[in-house]
């Protein structure tokens, strides 16, 4: 079975500083997809980043870096210079990558920036 | 406007009730989805189709039925909503082959739906 666990429900963090959401996956397949989304409290989805299994280098979009750990299944979000326009629910989602079908996804991270 | 645009936003019916969710999006893209979330649980997927002449059940499809009208409109029906399906709803797209893209979910803004 294929499952995402993010272990940390909530988090906090200070303007400007770094912060590091955890993702592990647990899969047998050697080829898959991991997905981050952000999803504000008005509720919509929104694609952050994207790191394939097969990938030498981590990921990065702008403060966004995935910090990718293929022989311990972790897959952990850094955000750089933390904002108040971060504080948002984060989700962690894996592919398979030959069926474009199933996405499985963690249960979440709610982070809060203080200002 | 969105490209993935999904009516209506919010919805509060009563049990028994029928009730259509409707997605439709300018992506152009052959895949849509319907996703379900609940607070704790993450996304679970309801259904998913590939074109106009493929739907397939996704994880949680009983109690629900869709049709894809058409490449571009893709609707999620509850024939007899009952309470626990009161959640947010979202429709979604993706583009691309496996091999050749990321292949990333694009997402409508969500309907949330309230079953008294």
């Amino acid at each position: 079975a294929q499952k995402i666990t993010q272990t940390q429900p909530g988090m906090f963090v200070q303007e400007k500083e770094a912060v590091t959401l955890d993702c592990t996956y647990d899969t047998s397949d050697q080829s898959y997809g991991l997905f981050w989304y952000k999803q504000p409290s008005s509720g919509e989805m929104i694609f952050l980043i994207y790191q394939g299994s097969y990938d030498e280098q981590n990921a990065t979009e702008g403060r966004y870096s995935l910090n990718f750990q293929k022989a311990r299944k972790s897959a952990n979000l850094v955000i750089s210079a933390s904002q108040l326009g971060d504080s948002a629910m984060y989700f962690c989602a894996m592919r398979e990558a030959y069926n474009f079908n199933k996405f499985y996804f963690g249960s979440g991270t709610k982070l809060n920036v203080k200002p | 406007d969105a490209d993935v645009t999904q009516t209506p936003r919010n919805r509060i019916t009563k049990t028994g009730k029928r009730i259509m969710l409707e997605c439709s999006q300018t992506k152009g893209h052959d895949r849509m989805y319907w996703y379900r979330q609940d607070p704790g649980l993450g996304l679970r997927l309801i259904y998913y189709s590939f074109d106009v002449k493929d739907i397939n059940k996704g994880e949680i499809s009983d109690g629900y039925s869709v049709s894809r009208q058409a490449q571009a409109k893709f609707s999620l029906s509850l024939e007899s909503a009952i309470p626990n399906q009161t959640a947010l709803y979202f429709c979604a797209t993706a583009q691309g082959r496996p091999g050749q893209s990321t292949g990333e979910l694009f997402f409508g803004e969500g309907s949330r739906l309230t079953v008294l």
